[in-house]
């Protein structure tokens, strides 16, 4: 989507090794989301961003951490990953941080095994 | 559980058909509700939205109904065309809150 890339589009990692997930925009929004979508649980928060170095846990966050030192740029780090974070991640921004008009990356497919 | 869903996970349509996706909500502090299009292998793209003092709302052959007494939001397509087969998901944002809940969403097959 234009204005937001993620990166890696597809990783494969094995159980226990670190995975970074990045997500970068050229729209300088405020916010910016990590969510996951997994079948039958549509998309689920991990964390949120509210502005540089401000963070905070969403209903999933647990075995997540993120960073974001600046404004285009929000990094999702799998500490050791395990098989149950494969999943396909989604990076969203939004100007206003009210729900309105999220735009959406393209995803990152991610494996562990 | 989650408070927002949907009717129907799949729903078949002929092109040309007008279709009708569902969705349900269960929280009456629910402010502003959206609806979003996943393609597959692509991201979840804003459609329309609706705030809680409307009835309705149209776009370019979509329009969103919401029936705040049963709590039901609905999205219809007019003329459905193949290109409109996807993954429909609508979302909610309870008033406050600066993080909406999305639906599992509805899968909309068009039939050429």
């Amino acid at each position: 989507d234009a204005g937001i890339t993620q990166s890696p589009r597809h990783k494969v990692t094995e159980t226990g090794t670190p995975v970074t997930l990045r997500c970068h925009q050229t729209e300088n929004h405020r916010y910016m989301y990590w969510y996951r979508q997994d079948p039958g649980h549509g998309l689920r928060l991990i964390h949120y961003s509210y502005g540089v170095k401000d963070t905070d846990k969403g209903e999933v966050s647990d075995g997540y951490s993120v960073s974001r030192s600046k404004t285009e740029d929000f990094l999702l780090t799998l500490e050791s990953a395990t098989s149950s974070q494969t999943s396909v991640y989604f990076c969203a921004i939004s100007e206003t941080g009210d729900g309105v008009g999220y735009t959406f990356g393209s995803g990152t497919r991610l494996t562990v095994v | 559980g989650e408070s927002v869903g949907l009717h129907l996970p799949t729903l078949s349509v002929q092109e040309g058909d007008n279709s009708i996706i569902n969705c349900a909500y269960s929280n009456s502090a629910s402010d502003y509700f959206i609806w979003y299009k996943q393609e597959s292998g692509k991201g979840p793209q804003f459609i329309i939205d609706i705030r809680s003092n409307m009835d309705k709302r149209q776009g370019q052959r979509v329009t969103v109904l919401l029936n705040k007494t049963v709590k039901h939001l609905s999205l219809q397509i007019a003329a459905t065309q193949p290109g409109d087969s996807a993954v429909y998901f609508c979302a909610e944002n309870k008033g406050g809150s600066y993080i909406p809940t999305f639906g599992r969403g509805t899968s909309l097959i068009v039939h050429p």
